[in-house]
């Protein structure tokens, strides 16, 4: 079955709204990132967060092992957030390990 | 300009045949990678490789492999391709090895095997 379960699937905002991402897992955990998927493909790197709370601007990444969960906040959402958001994690040793989510599709309208 | 280049950005190509891709990045980073985008958009992570270490994932067919001549460089070589090879192949680099440091994509590779 699948390792990592990101919700919702999708998701449309008005701008300026905020947003929450989940990503659950189902075995311990080694390490976890969070990658942004522009519409036109390009992938970014947005976090490095195996535990606890990490800012960056208007995105913040808390990690909770005991509750196997991961979220991300996005604050005050823009148009130029729209995109697709992966969490990925690795729950195990090696890269077999390492599980991308499917993804949550966000949509910023004005 | 420092960044991620990846050539062919796409490739057309039939069941059996060879391929190759190149990746480059001009960051100094030490560590590259390669990963797999499915037509579900699914992600999977197939190398990582620095100057010391390969690191495969295991789940990877053994007709991938990947080639570097200088820590700047990590082509990937798919020597007979099937039809469920066709997806986006997305070369990365970072400072450290290991999943846990920021990595820098290229714009991707996307290959149909006809």
């Amino acid at each position: 079955g699948q390792q990592v379960q990101q919700s919702p699937a999708s998701l449309v905002l008005q701008e300026g709204e905020n947003a929450e991402l989940q990503c659950n897992f189902s075995t311990s955990l080694n390490s976890m990132q969070w990658f942004y998927q522009r519409p036109e493909g390009s992938l970014v790197s947005l976090f490095y967060n195996p535990s606890g709370t990490k800012q960056s601007g208007r995105l913040t990444s808390t990690t909770v092992i005991k509750e196997r969960r991961s979220s991300l906040h996005i604050s005050s959402s823009q148009i130029t957030d729209s995109g697709t958001y992966l969490c990925a994690m690795e729950l195990g040793t090696g890269y077999q390990n390492f599980y991308f989510g499917k993804g949550t599709s966000l949509t910023v309208i004005p | 300009e420092t960044a991620v280049f990846q050539t062919p950005n796409y490739h057309v190509t039939q069941v059996g045949n060879e391929v190759s891709f190149n990746c480059k990045q001009t960051l100094g980073h030490d560590t590259m990678y390669w990963y797999k985008q499915d037509s579900k958009k699914l992600l999977k992570i197939m190398f990582s490789y620095n100057n010391k270490q390969l690191i495969v994932n295991e789940t990877v067919p053994r007709r991938f492999s990947p080639q570097s001549s200088d820590k700047a460089h990590l082509n990937l070589r798919i020597k007979s391709v099937e039809p469920e090879d066709s997806a986006v192949y997305l070369c990365a680099s970072s400072s450290l090895a290991g999943v846990q440091d920021t990595q820098y994509f290229g714009p991707g590779t996307r290959l149909l095997v006809l």
